[in-house]
């Protein structure tokens, strides 16, 4: 089955510690993203990506940082610098088009940050 | 002015009636509109996808599109308890690749 994999489902951070969350995706979709949900709270846009070796911040960036090495993966990084990581992390991915009838995002099951 | 925006509710309905969502989005050239549904806990599940005005129809569920006036909606028909859920809408504007949300509106179907 195509779909995207988030891992781990729940994730604990110790003071001063990075931590990658990972994102898997064999729906050959061009575009990923990765958004942070706090609760009761909408999506926000974290980074995005639309081609391998590239990428791009989205409105909250500061103290995350993302790869693109493979059009199948997009992990990211909570950095030491997030000093507010506890939150729903979810990832999503698409294929964008020019015209008209954009498919929709897919989401994964999305991992949970906690501190400890 | 939030590009998008949807009132938070909560918005409460008896089983079997029909439960009206609502989305406006700012003015900027808009190309795709969805509407994803969000259990407690889970990620955002797709449930319409609507790209020209006037109306999609999916089973209980039925997309209303007015790009004029800017708005997006989602009527549920025949509300069951498993409706219970914050609905999401997503706007893409033309030439973006960014997916722009609302902060959600809960529905609760009361049995």
């Amino acid at each position: 089955d195509g779909g995207i994999t988030q891992s781990p489902k729940y994730l604990f951070r110790k003071e001063g510690q990075n931590v990658t969350l990972s994102c898997e995706q064999n729906l050959n979709h061009d575009a990923m993203y990765w958004y942070r949900q706090d609760p009761g709270q909408g999506l926000r846009l974290i980074y995005y990506s639309q081609i391998v070796n590239d990428f791009q911040k989205g409105d909250i960036a500061e103290g995350y940082s993302v790869s693109r090495e493979k059009k199948e993966s997009f992990p990211l990084t909570v950095t030491s610098a997030q000093k507010n990581p506890t939150a729903f992390y979810l990832c999503a991915s698409t294929n964008l088009k020019t015209g008209m009838g954009n498919q929709p995002q897919h989401f994964g099951d999305g991992t949970r940050l906690s501190i400890l | 002015q939030k590009e998008v925006e949807q009132n938070s509710g909560p918005l409460s309905v008896p089983e079997g009636a029909i439960a009206s969502l609502n989305c406006t989005y700012s003015d900027r050239v808009s190309q795709s509109f969805f509407w994803y549904r969000q259990y407690s806990g889970k990620s955002p599940e797709l449930i319409m996808s609507i790209y020209s005005n006037g109306d999609k129809e999916d089973g209980r569920f039925t997309a209303q599109l007015n790009k004029a006036s800017q708005y997006v909606s989602l009527l549920i028909r025949d509300s069951q308890p498993s409706d219970s859920a914050t609905y999401l809408c997503a706007v893409l504007f033309w030439g973006g690749n960014q997916f722009y949300f609302g902060t959600g509106t809960s529905l609760t179907v009361i049995p």
